[in-house]
């Protein structure tokens, strides 16, 4: 089994829909963030969390919102979709502060029509 | 090297051959990078990371160069198989914080 799992993995949904997805983890870790990536971009930031309590804007935070319902649950809402959040999304999860690399998801890939 | 626009650079190599793929970072005060290697639907895996008090790591067929004079990395990989084809990305961070990304270079390895 994958330490972190997307829920979906794929999505079709039309404008203006509430959209939800799921990232859950057992690696034990604090930190989990939520990136987009887009053909010929780099990963970028959408949000992060350090613990339970912790929430941060990541560089394109608008559009989004998430909730860390558990150490090892962290969703990403997108409450009105729209054409230009159709992209591939990441979840990742991070042990501590000095604790190394990323460890990613398999992604879920967002289409919104 | 880093991409503009939707085309991702491409390097092709012959099976057998050394690659090595470049990696222009933008913040001279970064001290930590890695290396990432993404295959066409799945998500990021961790190749090999290198502290700014190096110049140079090595892994398992992968070596890992830093030039913070010319904040410049490159990952160097020995003897490519096919299995190595896949999108290379580098990615910097500050006081173990937050990331940055680079948008990845496709590597094709011909048989």
């Amino acid at each position: 089994d994958a330490d972190v799992t997307q829920t979906p993995r794929n999505r079709i949904t039309k404008t203006g829909k509430r959209i939800m997805l799921e990232c859950s983890q057992t690696k034990g870790h604090d930190r989990m963030y939520w990136y987009r990536q887009d053909p010929g971009l780099g990963l970028r930031l959408i949000y992060y969390s350090f613990d339970v309590k912790d929430i941060n804007k990541g560089e394109i935070s608008d559009g989004y919102s998430v909730s860390r319902q558990a150490q090892a649950k962290f969703s990403l809402s997108l409450e009105s979709a729209i054409p230009n959040q159709t992209a591939l999304y990441f979840c990742a999860t991070r042990q501590d502060r000095d604790g190394g690399e990323l460890f990613f998801g398999e992604g879920s890939r967002l289409t919104v029509l | 090297g880093e991409s503009v626009g939707l085309h991702l650079p491409t390097l092709s190599v012959q099976e057998g051959d050394n690659s090595i793929i470049n990696c222009a970072y933008s913040n001279s005060a970064s001290d930590y990078f890695i290396w990432y290697k993404q295959e066409s639907g799945k998500g990021p895996q961790f190749i090999i990371d290198i502290r700014s008090n190096m110049d140079k790591r090595q892994g398992q067929r992968v070596t890992v160069l830093l030039n913070k004079t010319v904040k410049h990395l490159s990952l160097q990989i020995a003897a490519t198989q096919p299995g190595d084809s896949a999108v290379y990305f580098c990615a910097e961070n500050l006081n173990f914080n937050k990331f940055y990304f680079g948008s990845g270079t496709k590597l094709n390895v011909k048989p």
